[in-house]
């Protein structure tokens, strides 16, 4: 069965530093997003990208973050300085269509330190 | 601004019984809703959805339920099984003009 693919599982960096973090959707789907989870808190909306460029992004995603689809099957996520409090798991979710269920990763734990 | 909430942050059943998580929204322009269920360390998984032109869409073991008039949903599952036990969120949006928003969750124990 087809899967979103997230990678590296965990990433710990040092504050300050730049983390991309790479997600492989599903082959066929059209629309890409970024979620994260903060520990104990809801799940969030950073971004959604489709026909390579932003369709929507939150208010989380400010200028230190931004997302690439470099070769057609990859989906970045970087954060260019990061912050402590942008430890959380960070979920890629495709979707076939803009109005159907996404599917998610298995998420990249980021901690920062 | 709370827009999906699910107010039971935990929820246990025997096995064998229902489960029935609630899910309420406050903007009236979501007309689709999904829950998600979640194991620790791993993503969300697509558990059901259901759109706003229908009132209620069954899967097996579960069932979602959509009341418009009250913006309520919840998701059914009976039986209940102990691999039923993770948290469930539920998430709307609109048409797909709107990324999917989520509720906190709800952990499901369900109890051999």
């Amino acid at each position: 069965e087809p899967e979103v693919t997230q990678t590296p599982s965990h990433q710990v960096t040092q504050m300050g530093q730049e983390v991309i973090l790479r997600c492989v959707p599903i082959s066929n789907h059209l629309y890409f997003y970024w979620y994260r989870q903060i520990l104990g808190q809801k799940v969030e909306f950073l971004v959604s990208f489709y026909n390579n460029e932003i369709s929507e992004k939150s208010e989380i995603f400010d200028d230190q973050f931004s997302v690439e689809r470099p070769d057609g099957s990859n989906f970045t996520l970087k954060i260019r300085s990061t912050k402590l409090e942008d430890s959380a798991m960070y979920f890629c979710a495709s979707a076939a269509e803009s109005n159907t269920e996404a599917f998610f990763g298995q998420g990249t734990r980021l901690t920062v330190v | 601004d709370q827009q999906v909430k699910q107010n039971s942050p935990s929820l246990s059943v025997q096995e064998g019984r229902i489960s029935i998580l609630n899910c309420d929204y406050t903007n009236s322009m979501f007309d689709y809703f999904l829950w998600y269920k979640k194991y620790p360390a791993e993503g969300p998984t697509f558990l059901i959805s259901i759109s706003s032109i229908k009132d209620k869409n069954e899967d097996g073991r579960f069932t979602v339920f959509l009341n418009k008039s009250a913006k309520h949903l919840s998701l059914h599952i009976v039986p209940s099984q102990p691999g039923d036990s993770a948290v469930y969120f539920c998430a709307a949006s609109d048409l797909g003009n709107t990324p999917l928003v989520f509720g906190k969750g709800t952990r499901l124990s369900v109890i051999a």
